[in-house]
């Protein structure tokens, strides 16, 4: 069984503050890795993806990427009240099928 | 450009009886996918299709069935609905089989009693 694990959370982190999500996944085939955000009630969007180990930034959002160690984290620095969702981290060995985490749930406090 | 939808938004139907959930997008994307969300599971794959007329089987398909006569078409039916079955349902599609990002619909929620 391939599987992607998350910290279900809740994850609270004051406004400003860097917000850190964690995935590990237990697939070593697997080469692509996404992370998705989803509001409570809505459909997921996709916000980074990344397949090569190290660092991958965009904006107020790193995707980090740790093959070896089969672990993979997003940052999101200066955390808004506006990314309080729940961020769901996919991978995959192709870019067909991808597996999903069951989401961590993150709170930024005002 | 209405992108991706989904019909109906909210079904609730009896155990036993056979239920259709609609997918249309208007980006004449290669790739659709059918997903359902449970708490506690996260997203998990039912169906996916290359193409019209090409269907791949993904990691829950028993208990349902799919068609994609039309590109822009991937009816997901349950043949003979389960409470198992109960879970919000969400449609998806990508370009093409090199692209990263699937685009999903708003989600259709099928409760059977």
């Amino acid at each position: 069984q391939k599987e992607v694990e998350q910290n279900s959370g809740p994850l609270s982190v004051p406004e400003g503050a860097i917000a850190s999500l964690n995935c590990t996944y237990s697939d070593r085939g697997s080469q692509s890795f996404f992370w998705y955000r989803q509001y409570s009630g809505k459909s997921p969007e996709l916000i980074m993806f990344i397949y090569s180990n190290g660092d991958k930034e965009d904006g107020r959002f790193t995707a980090q990427l740790n093959k070896a160690s089969q672990y993979v984290s997003l940052l999101i620095r200066d955390s808004q009240p506006s990314d309080s969702a729940t961020y769901l981290c996919a991978g995959g060995g192709g870019y067909q099928k991808v597996t999903f985490g069951t989401g961590t749930k993150l709170q930024v406090i005002p | 450009d209405a992108g991706i939808t989904q019909s109906p938004r909210y079904k609730i139907t009896e155990t036993g009886r056979q239920v259709t959930l609609m997918c249309h997008q208007t980006w004449s994307h290669s790739y659709m996918f059918w997903y359902r969300q449970d708490l506690g599971h996260g997203l998990r794959l039912i169906y996916y299709s290359a193409a019209a007329d090409i269907t791949d089987k993904g990691e829950v398909p028993d208990g349902y069935v799919v068609s994609r006569s039309k590109t822009e078409n991937f009816p997901l039916t349950l043949e003979s609905a389960t409470r198992s079955q109960t879970s919000v349902y969400f449609c998806a599609s990508k370009r093409s089989g090199l692209d990263h990002e699937q685009y999903f619909g708003p989600g259709t929620r099928l409760t059977v009693t």
